[in-house]
């Protein structure tokens, strides 16, 4: 059994801050990992994926990935209001099959 | 592209009753996923399929629960007789798992979901 482990939060950072969001996970055959964002009332929306250790930039959002200690985190640069969001993370195997996380919820203030 | 259709977006209906879920999957993707989302369990997968044919259904509840897809471009999710604890956001998905034979094709894309309310 695949699991993914998110702290739920909330994650509340003044706007303009980084916001630091982790996953854990404990199947070590994962090879795929993404990050989904889910507005309140909304269906979740691909942020980033990763699958190689290390860090994967794309604008504000940063990627990372660590297999030697199951874990991958997703950095938000110069937080927005507009970021307020849950942040889902998944990842799957060689089925390609996705196990998601329960989202932590971020909430950045003005 | 018009992205994963799902109807209806809102259903509310009595305990006792049918119930049925529609999903368009992206046109060319080969796989379509059915979840639930709850405030206490998250996100559940349902079931999945995979051209056409579903690949593993452990993630149904229970024989009240019912999930095809005829064809590449539309899938059903029906329960029957639903209860209250039935009560979720439904979501659909769509992959274009493997076809373009690199990284990236097992993103899932969704619908905008189905709010199913049963009194």
């Amino acid at each position: 059994q695949k699991e993914v482990e998110q702290n739920s939060g909330p994650l509340s950072v003044p706007e303009g801050a980084i916001a630091s969001l982790n996953c854990t996970y404990s199947d070590r055959g994962s090879q795929s990992f993404f990050w989904y964002r889910q507005y309140s009332g909304k269906s979740p929306e691909l942020i980033m994926f990763i699958y190689s250790n290390g860090d994967k930039e794309d604008g504000r959002f940063t990627a990372q990935l660590n297999k030697a200690s199951q874990y991958v985190s997703l950095l938000i640069r110069d937080s927005q209001p507009s970021d307020s969001a849950t942040y889902l993370c998944a990842l799957s195997g060689g089925s390609y099959i996705p196990t998601f996380g329960r989202g932590t919820s971020l909430i950045v203030h003005p | 592209d018009a992205g994963v259709i799902q109807s209806p977006r809102h259903e509310v209906t009595e305990m006792g009753q049918e119930v049925t879920l529609r999903c368009k999957p992206i046109s060319g993707h080969n796989s379509l996923f059915w979840y639930r989302q709850t405030m206490m369990r998250g996100l559940e997968l349902l079931i999945y399929f995979n051209n056409n044919v579903p690949i593993d259904d452990s993630g149904m509840p229970e024989d009240r629960f019912s999930a095809k897809m005829p064809n590449a471009s539309f899938s059903t999710l029906k329960i029957q007789p639903s209860e209250p604890r039935d009560s979720a956001v439904y979501f659909c998905a769509s992959s274009p798992w493997g076809l373009a034979g690199g990284r990236g094709t097992d993103t899932q894309y969704f619908g905008p979901g189905t709010r199913l309310t049963v009194l």
